[in-house]
């Protein structure tokens, strides 16, 4: 079946632009992570989204950071104000409802580059 | 605080066996993961331990013990396409927020 899939793969913008980021989770997954990795760094939690439940909200940088989760499957990540040092790869995974290890499987990322 | 550790990089030669390290505090633990990543890659799943001990799968084993806050991933066989990324992940308890630690890059040599 289709995986988790972002897009853009590639964004570049000006600083002080705002941009979005989308992630399709893989059909039937309730829970939905975003985590930031800069170049040879490893990933940094943003948020999560669980069912219904309220997100975890605690990993996002600053308030110019935020996620939307619509319906319980595509969310968008919305970072107003960009700054050089938001570009990173941006990477979104989804984990099934049931099962003990509720691992998480990765999209491919968006590259982001502010100028 | 959550603090997870692992070496930054190691070097094997291809056909031995090695051990990657991961020393974790977190407020909480439900449960331990393996990540494996190739450069310019998405992490894919390797292994999850919840309980002290070993499980094997094929080339790749875990081990955990939780009162030592400590874990392993021991490679075997090792062959090229093992040079990548290896990340450690600690799950929080009661939820799904899981905290990674800066990966161990690992290159296989002939």
């Amino acid at each position: 079946g289709a995986g988790v899939s972002q897009s853009p793969s590639n964004k570049v913008t000006e600083k002080g632009k705002d941009v979005e980021l989308r992630c399709d989770p893989i059909s039937g997954h309730t829970a939905l992570y975003w985590y930031r990795q800069s170049l040879g760094q490893g990933l940094e939690f943003l948020i999560y989204f669980q069912g219904n439940s309220a997100p975890d909200k605690s990993g996002l940088p600053s308030d110019r950071f935020s996620a939307e989760r619509t319906g319980g499957s595509v969310s968008t990540l919305t970072i107003q104000r960009t700054q050089q040092e938001d570009s990173a790869v941006y990477l979104c995974a989804s984990s099934p409802p049931s099962g003990g290890a509720k691992t998480q499987y990765f999209g491919p990322g968006t590259r982001l580059t502010v100028l | 605080g959550q603090n997870i550790d692992q070496p930054t990089e190691m070097t094997a030669t291809e056909g031995a066996i090695v051990q990657i390290n991961c020393t974790y505090q977190t407020s909480g633990f439900n449960g331990l993961f393996w990540y494996q990543q190739h450069a310019g890659e998405a992490p894919t799943f390797l292994s999850y331990n919840v309980l002290d001990g070993l499980e094997e799968k094929g080339r790749f084993s875990s081990f955990l013990s939780r009162s030592k806050g400590y874990s392993y991933l021991l490679l075997k066989e090792l062959q090229m396409k093992d040079s990548a990324s290896y990340l450690c992940a600690v799950r929080d308890t009661g939820g799904f927020k899981t905290i990674f630690g800066a990966g161990t890059r690992l290159f296989v040599k002939a």
